[in-house]
């Protein structure tokens, strides 16, 4: 079983749905969680980080962990054709440490308008 | 404020060369982290450099290797290329070696290898 899963898509949906795309992982020590945005041609971007369990929300965009189902989620509301990128999940077990990042493999996502 | 740049964006070798990818990190950042990223493997974490020392590295062979200058300027070379070395090289630069959550990517170096 691969540390992250990840399911690689591709999502299909029309402009203003919400979208809920997730990541679930066998490391239970995970502590750090990440969700990164990654345009086409393009390097990720940071969307999302949170720490242990529980919700964090930054405008359109929500991140959700739950550590006892080893599953974590993000959510975007009022789904827009800009958001068409590919969705990287990213966790760790210590804070800061590049070399300890596990990245799922992604979700491609494409809004229709 | 500039960001990450990594030159060339796009490379083709063949089987045998070896190939050198340069990455300057934005200004004032010294932790300087290398990735590689195929549709089979994801992104995966190939070395991370501070203050001209290699702080981490990943599981790839010893045909990866790196360096960084004083500046925080880096450079990625892989010796001996494979066609399986075929990839986006990203890398990302954050102000400290303990901001993994605050680092920022370039736009990658595009290399095939035939």
């Amino acid at each position: 079983q691969k540390e992250v899963e990840q399911d690689p898509g591709p999502l299909s949906v029309p402009e203003g749905a919400i979208v809920s795309l997730n990541c679930t992982y066998s490391n239970s020590a995970f502590q750090y969680f990440m969700w990164y945005r990654q345009y086409s041609r393009k390097g990720p971007e940071l969307l999302m980080y949170t720490y242990s369990s529980g919700n964090k929300e930054d405008g359109r965009f929500t991140a959700q962990v739950d550590k006892s189902s080893k599953y974590i989620s993000l959510f975007i509301r009022d789904s827009q054709p800009s958001d068409s990128a590919t969705y990287l999940c990213a966790m760790s077990e210590k804070a800061g440490s590049q070399g300890n990042l596990i990245f799922g493999k992604g979700t491609k996502l494409s809004v229709k308008p | 404020k500039a960001g990450v740049t990594q030159t060339p964006r796009y490379l083709i070798k063949t089987r045998g060369q070896q190939v050198t990818l340069s990455c300057s990190p934005i200004s004032g950042h010294r932790s300087v982290s290398w990735y590689q990223q195929t549709p089979g493997q994801g992104l995966q974490f190939l070395f991370e450099y501070f203050s001209e020392t290699q702080r981490n590295k990943g599981n790839f062979p010893g045909r990866f290797s790196g360096r960084q200058f004083s500046n925080s300027r880096s450079e990625m070379n892989v010796s001996t290329l494979e066609l399986g070395d075929s990839a986006l090289y990203l890398c990302a630069s954050s102000l400290y070696a303990t901001s993994a959550n605050e680092q920022f990517f370039g736009p990658g170096t595009r290399l095939t290898v035939l």
